[in-house]
């Protein structure tokens, strides 16, 4: 198995500018997480997907970013427009029916 | 409040040095808790899963215990490479959700 696959590894951008991260997770997982990463406030969930349909998305800090799971095997997280205080690590994950959570290399996002 | 809290921050050995990182947690409900190993520039790789009090799992140099209100993570005679942050996070019955910790640092000295 390839495991759960995001794009792009590396984001650099400027403030205002739209950011689209990309993740496929691990086939046959049904439920996906979409996380952020830094070093003040460690790993935050930001939405969780259970069979393509959003369950929670309290996480998201603010209406600049969404996120959508079209199909099992694709979902993206945008943010629009990007601003400074946005970069971080975003990573997704994807559970097995065990509970466990199998994450992604990530997407580091810097805006300037 | 549901809380996990991890210690030390971070923890210097040298090459087979053995020692424990602490995870303490306070939740309503454990439905498990687990054991993650993040290397820089990568995502957390999971590690255990523990479900119960007493406990135990074991991979290699490393084994993880559980009682009702922290989990250790040992680790025997550590080389270099099990250099990485550990995190650990909790899963409560009530909730898809996983509580994350905020990790041990851990470098390991030849």
């Amino acid at each position: 198995d390839a495991g759960v696959i995001q794009s792009p590894r590396h984001e650099v951008t400027e403030m205002g500018q739209e950011v689209t991260l990309r993740c496929k997770p691990i086939s046959g997982h049904n439920s996906l997480f979409w996380y952020r990463q830094t070093m003040m406030r460690g790993l935050e969930l930001l939405i969780y997907f259970n069979n393509n349909v959003p369950i929670d998305d309290s996480g998201m800090p603010e209406d600049r970013f969404s996120a959508k799971m079209p199909n099992a095997s694709f979902s993206t997280l945008k943010i629009q427009p990007s601003e400074p205080r946005d970069s971080a690590v975003y990573f997704c994950a994807s559970r097995s029916l065990a509970g466990e959570l199998f994450f992604g290399e990530g997407s580091r996002l810097t805006v300037l | 409040e549901d809380q996990v809290t991890q210690s030390p921050e971070a923890l210097r050995l040298q090459e087979g040095e053995s020692s424990s990182l602490n995870c303490s947690y306070t939740v309503s409900g454990l439905r498990g808790l687990f054991w993650y190993r993040q290397d820089p520039g990568k995502g957390p790789e999971f590690l255990f899963t523990l479900y119960s009090a007493g406990e135990e799992k074991e991979k290699e140099r490393l084994k993880a215990t559980l009682t009702k209100k922290e989990s250790f993570l040992h680790i025997t005679a550590p080389k270099p490479e099990d250099s990485a942050t550990y995190l650990c996070a909790v899963g409560m019955d009530s909730s898809y959700k996983l509580i994350f910790g905020s990790g041990t640092r851990l470098l390991v000295r030849p």
